[in-house]
């Protein structure tokens, strides 16, 4: 079963700040079935980015997603006091479709 | 516009069996490659997948959680249903629901959550 690990567990910037998130796997996934949630709390999560690197829709374009193989990176620009959440990130090519651990990106 | 809307009870005794509906609109279930999963999420923790039921009715369940878990659809009532037996505390969380179309499109579309409360 494959595990997924992001980094850092909690990320504290400014808004304006870049973001980038990590996200490593256990072993080689399948580039076409990885993702990226945000969760803000007391809500459901909200698909970000799929397919790796592909926004879902409505999603700003300071969000992008890019790697393949075991490392993924999510990286947000110009950072939104909007922006301030939990992300996860998960494979979903083949059950079990783990999620990884969580990065909390706070206010600093 | 598709929505998902999860609902059941906010409190089970252990050792009952919890039941959870996912009442759906904007697709059909009888769609080829479409897909619903249940999703939960334990107070402070992370995501943890359950179970995916398929318009085919193929059915694929969490690894740890499989001999617990019964995932099924009413396609004429736009429901998906996820019983899980013998609560246990550790079960207490918010229990989500997402629409998980076949191929790179991810899990798109997410109910509110119904959270339940496991306690005697």
């Amino acid at each position: 079963e494959i595990v997924l690990t992001q980094s850092p567990d909690t990320l504290s910037l400014s808004p304006g700040e870049r973001a980038t998130l990590s996200c490593r796997a256990s072993q080689s996934v399948i580039t076409t079935y990885f993702g990226w949630y945000q969760q803000k709390p007391g809500q459901a999560p909200r698909l970000l980015i799929y397919g790796a690197t592909t926004r879902a829709t409505g999603i700003p374009d300071r969000f992008s997603g890019s790697g393949s193989g075991t490392d993924f990176t999510l990286t947000i620009n110009r950072l939104e006091p909007e922006d301030f959440a939990v992300y996860y990130c998960q494979h979903y090519g083949s059950s079990p479709y783990i999620f990884g651990q969580g990065t909390k990106l706070e206010i600093k | 516009q598709v929505t998902l809307k999860e609902s059941g009870p906010a409190l089970v005794k252990p050792t009952q069996t919890l039941t959870v509906t996912c009442t759906f609109s904007g697709f059909s279930l009888n769609t080829s490659g479409m897909r619903v999963t249940w999703i939960r999420q334990p107070p402070g923790k992370a995501l943890e997948w359950l179970a995916r039921i398929d318009w085919d009715d193929d059915k694929y369940y969490s690894t740890s959680l499989k001999s617990r878990l019964t995932i099924s659809k009413d396609t004429s009532k736009n429901q998906v249903v996820l019983r899980m037996t013998n609560m246990d505390p550790v079960d207490t969380a918010t229990y989500y629901c997402s629409r998980f179309r076949l191929g790179e499109y991810g899990m798109d579309v997410w109910g509110q959550g119904t959270t339940v409360t496991v306690s005697s």
